[in-house]
């Protein structure tokens, strides 16, 4: 079945810890992919999306995320996490305008 | 505030109750989504317009769930006879459409309508 998959239910840093939350993804053929971020009380965000060109994708935040199409992977990153990247994470892929999203990966960043 | 809006944003109703909401788009946008999210899991698509039309609907979308967008602005989803497992929250969201040739568009959320059928 056509699905996406975030390995990482929740995950709990320190400050200045590096970030890397799986993402993967079932779909053959061409796709666009996404990174959406639900911060505490907030609608979803969008942090970064993957069209084509450049695999490695820089979005906002000091987030960046690596597409390797052999691996059917979109990993997120980030070199040093803060308090405030405290939220939900979702995985998002669009296969003819069905937007498929992973179950999600909640963050906690300890102060 | 020129993002997407949704109204309510909590509705409480009995079971058995019709219940309606809506979304207002970022007005430029001609593309509009609706979403089901429950807890722990991330948005499932339900259904979405092009304008006033409505391309595709997905299989959760029961008979009776109804979404309309009648001149291609705002939209309603309508839950008939409402039951315990309609509980969750929907989630609105609008985008440009997308190009020949497959350039697909961010979608924008709405902060969502939150349902709880007692």
């Amino acid at each position: 079945a056509q699905s996406v998959s975030q390995h990482n239910h929740h995950v709990i840093l320190s400050e200045a810890a590096s970030l890397e939350l799986g993402c993967n993804y079932s779909y053959g053929g061409t796709v666009n992919l996404f990174w959406y971020v639900q911060y505490p009380g907030q609608h979803l965000q969008l942090l970064l999306k993957y069209f084509s060109g450049d695999p490695l994708v820089k979005g906002i935040k000091g987030f960046e995320a690596e597409f390797i199409k052999s691996k059917f992977s979109f990993n997120l990153r980030k070199p040093s996490v803060q308090w405030s990247d405290t939220a939900e994470y979702f995985c998002a892929v669009n296969l003819n305008n069905d937007m498929r999203f992973g179950a999600g990966t909640r963050l906690t960043v300890k102060p | 505030d020129t993002g997407v809006s949704q109204n309510p944003r909590h509705k409480i109703t009995k079971r058995g109750q019709n219940v309606t909401f809506r979304c207002d788009p970022i007005s430029e946008h001609n593309r509009l989504y609706w979403y089901r999210q429950t807890l722990g899991q991330g948005p499932e698509f339900l259904t979405y317009f092009q304008n006033e039309a409505q391309l595709e609907k997905s299989r959760l979308l029961s008979d009776r769930f109804s979404a309309e967008r009648p001149k291609g602005s705002f939209s309603t989803l309508e839950i008939q006879r409402t039951e315990q497992g309609d509980s969750a929250m929907y989630l609105c969201a609008s985008s440009l459409a997308g190009v020949a040739g497959g350039l697909f568009y961010e979608q924008y959320f709405g902060p969502g309508t939150r349902l709880t059928v007692t």
